[in-house]
């Protein structure tokens, strides 16, 4: 079936660079990206999203980058802050009620 | 104001036993969502429910599982005969309209443990 996937499960970056964690998609039907958050013992928070018919998003602090070619979905935090440490997901629609999530990268600050 | 609210935040279960999960959806959200997440896993689409009209069950695992959403509010999700293998964090998200367009918030999710 289709699927959602992240290259990196697990990613350390010093306070104040800046990440990108990366996700790969197979669904070429997908036209809808979401980035979540989820903290530890907490539900998944809304970041940022992207539609396919864009290529670059930006919020605070934060950039999705869409690639429909190579089928790959980035998202870049600027300025690391110790609490940007959380689990990141990235999730996929085809344009129904579901969304398909990746399983997810642990993005670790260090001070 | 409140965002989604879920009971038990723990449940320790034995296997075979039945288990209700309860959410209460942010107010005048017309969909609701149950996920479940596993250890390490991303987030498993099981239900979801918009305004009156039949729920997408399309995502329950087994015929064990069920969930029911009165008056268009609160939603249980019911685990019949528990496994070992539904052990898992049980998360719930409602959004003011229909997705996927309309941001989902997540509750803090009910962890269920089934010994």
């Amino acid at each position: 079936g289709e699927s959602v996937g992240l290259h990196l499960p697990t990613l350390s970056v010093q306070e104040g660079d800046n990440s990108i964690i990366n996700c790969a998609y197979s669904n070429s039907a997908s036209d809808y990206f979401i980035w979540y958050k989820q903290e530890s013992g907490k539900g998944p928070q809304f970041i940022i999203d992207i539609r396919s018919n864009m290529d670059k998003r930006q919020g605070q602090r934060v950039t999705v980058l869409l690639n429909k070619t190579v089928k790959h979905l980035s998202l870049q935090i600027a300025a690391t802050q110790p609490g940007d440490s959380a689990v990141y997901f990235c999730a996929e629609n085809q344009g129904n009620e579901k969304l398909t999530f990746g399983t997810g990268t642990r993005l670790t600050i260090i001070p | 104001g409140a965002g989604v609210s879920q009971s038990p935040s723990n449940k320790v279960t034995e296997k075979g036993k039945d288990v209700e999960l309860r959410c209460d959806p942010i107010s005048g959200h017309t969909a609701l969502y149950w996920y479940r997440q596993s250890l390490g896993q991303g987030l498993e689409f099981l239900i979801y429910f918009q305004g009156n009209s039949a729920p997408d069950k399309s995502g329950l695992p087994s015929d064990r599982f069920s969930a029911e959403r009165t008056g268009g509010s609160v939603s249980t999700l019911t685990i019949q005969r528990t496994q070992q293998e539904d052990s898992a964090v049980y998360l719930c998200a409602s959004s003011l309209g229909r997705a996927p367009y309309n941001e989902q918030f997540f509750g803090p999710g009910t962890r269920l443990t089934v010994l």
